[in-house]
């Protein structure tokens, strides 16, 4: 089974509207760590929001928010107003516990698009 | 702070050359480190990662090797590149002390097999 997974390959938003990327995870590990990152055409991976397994409350940088629902195993990522900069691909990733290893595990990632 | 290396930026090399792309790491004692490969319009494939010098696991069997000389450094190599070894090269790290500890990452060596 897909440890991340990514089901919308392209998304677009207008410029200064709000947008959810999705990503539904999986794992037995009590312990683990989620993550978002972006990747301009320029290639670098840029981390963007981090939500631990315990955190109580949704991760929050700036205009990015994280809507962690654990029952339902998803961590989404919202861009609030967002900006033709946002215009990348995002990435969910996940690690797991000291128990699960040290690898992250990558979804396939979403092509955001912001149309002015 | 800590920062990540990656060179070359850019390679191009005929099929059956050798390969070697370094990557060290800055601000940082015995991290975790990765070597990502990326296709073109596609997500990460995992090729090795390593906990600690001379300690490397490979995830994919195929022509690519890996070696950790120095704490801070990981290189990957090739005797003889294929046309499929073009992609995009990433290098990473993250702590070793925590399993929910970030993951950051290199600027990249775009490298393409002709």
């Amino acid at each position: 089974a897909q440890k991340i997974t990514q089901t919308q390959p392209g998304m677009f938003v207008q410029e200064k509207e709000a947008v959810t990327l999705d990503c539904t995870y999986d794992t037995s590990d009590p312990s683990y760590g989620l993550f978002w990152y972006k990747q301009p055409s320029s290639g670098e991976m840029i981390f963007l929001i981090y939500q631990g397994s315990y955190d109580q409350q949704n991760a929050t940088e700036g205009r990015y928010s994280l809507n962690f629902q654990k029952a339902r195993k998803s961590a989404n990522l919202v861009i609030s107003a967002s900006q033709l900069g946002d215009s990348a691909m995002y990435f969910c990733a996940m690690r797991e516990g000291p128990e699960g290893g040290n690898q992250f595990y990558f979804g396939t990632g979403t092509s955001l698009t912001v149309i002015p | 702070s800590q920062t990540i290396h990656q060179w070359p930026a850019t390679l191009v090399q005929p099929v059956g050359s050798p390969l070697s792309l370094e990557c060290t790491v800055e601000g940082t004692s015995n991290p975790n480190l990765y070597w990502y490969r990326q296709a073109a319009g596609r997500g990460l494939q995992l090729l090795f990662y390593s906990v600690g010098i001379g300690q490397i696991s490979s995830e994919v069997p195929q022509n690519l090797s890996a070696s950790r000389p120095q704490d801070r450094q990981f290189i990957l190599s090739s005797k003889k590149l294929l046309l499929s070894d073009s992609g995009f090269y990433l290098c990473a790290w993250s702590r070793a002390a925590s399993g929910t500890d970030t993951q950051y990452f290199g600027p990249g060596t775009r490298l393409t097999v002709l």
